[in-house]
């Protein structure tokens, strides 16, 4: 079975802080997927990852960064958290690089993460 | 512009009743299609994808799907709903052939009536 974990199910962080959320899966997989989860708005894409130490902005990159150091970890790093980052933070892993949008992606449990 | 619309944001139905979630979209061509299940306290699940070849798709859990290009749509159906089919169901496009980005609905929110 495929698996993603996510460092935190439940983070509470103050204004300004620097926050990290840790991905890892054990599937070898090649791309790697940060989301995050609002009501009303489903999930959108923050930045992914199709190799080590390579990144991609996703559709809502602003106020983010990303770090992929080794194959199985992906990183999600809020330089100066504010409270509009108050969110469920999803992780997500597919096989193959290149695969596109034929490969499944992988889902983490998620990381509800509030900003006070 | 690409779009992926899910119009119904909560449905109840009655145990052993049938289901049928609504997706659509705006494309010109034929989009890479899924539905996914988030499940409370659960990251997504893949229940079914559709690329090309039969539009009547079959996946996990006895959820089916058919694509209908002539409506932008794929709609999610199950025969007989279970208690635990309750969850927050997300149709999922893809637009580009090797791209990587997925555009998610806003999600449906299933409640299952005993």
């Amino acid at each position: 079975d495929v698996k993603v974990t996510q460092s935190s199910r439940y983070l509470v962080k103050r204004t300004g802080e620097k926050v990290f959320l840790e991905c890892v899966q054990d599937m070898d997989h090649e791309n790697m997927f940060w989301y995050r989860q609002d009501p009303g708005l489903g999930l959108r894409l923050i930045y992914f990852s199709y190799d080590v130490k390579m990144k991609e902005k996703g559709d809502i990159p602003e106020g983010y960064s990303v770090s992929r150091e080794k194959k199985e970890r992906f990183s999600l790093i809020l330089e100066s958290a504010s409270t509009n980052q108050t969110s469920m933070y999803l992780c997500a892993s597919s096989f193959t690089r290149g695969g596109g949008l034929t490969d499944t992606q992988y889902f983490g449990p998620g990381t509800r993460l509030t900003v006070l | 512009a690409q779009s992926v619309t899910q119009p119904d944001i909560h449905i109840t139905v009655s145990e052993g009743a049938s289901l049928e979630l609504r997706c659509n979209y705006s494309y010109g061509a034929t989009p890479y299609l899924f539905w996914y299940v988030q499940s409370p306290g659960q990251g997504l699940q893949l229940l079914l994808k559709y690329f090309s070849g039969d539009t009547l798709v079959q996946g996990i859990k006895g959820f089916e799907a058919e694509f209908k290009r002539s409506q932008s749509s794929f709609n999610l159906r199950k025969p007989s709903v279970h208690w635990s089919d309750a969850a927050e169901y997300f149709c999922a496009v893809g637009f580009e052939a090797g791209a990587n980005n997925l555009f998610f609905g806003t999600g449906t929110r299933l409640t299952v009536i005993p």
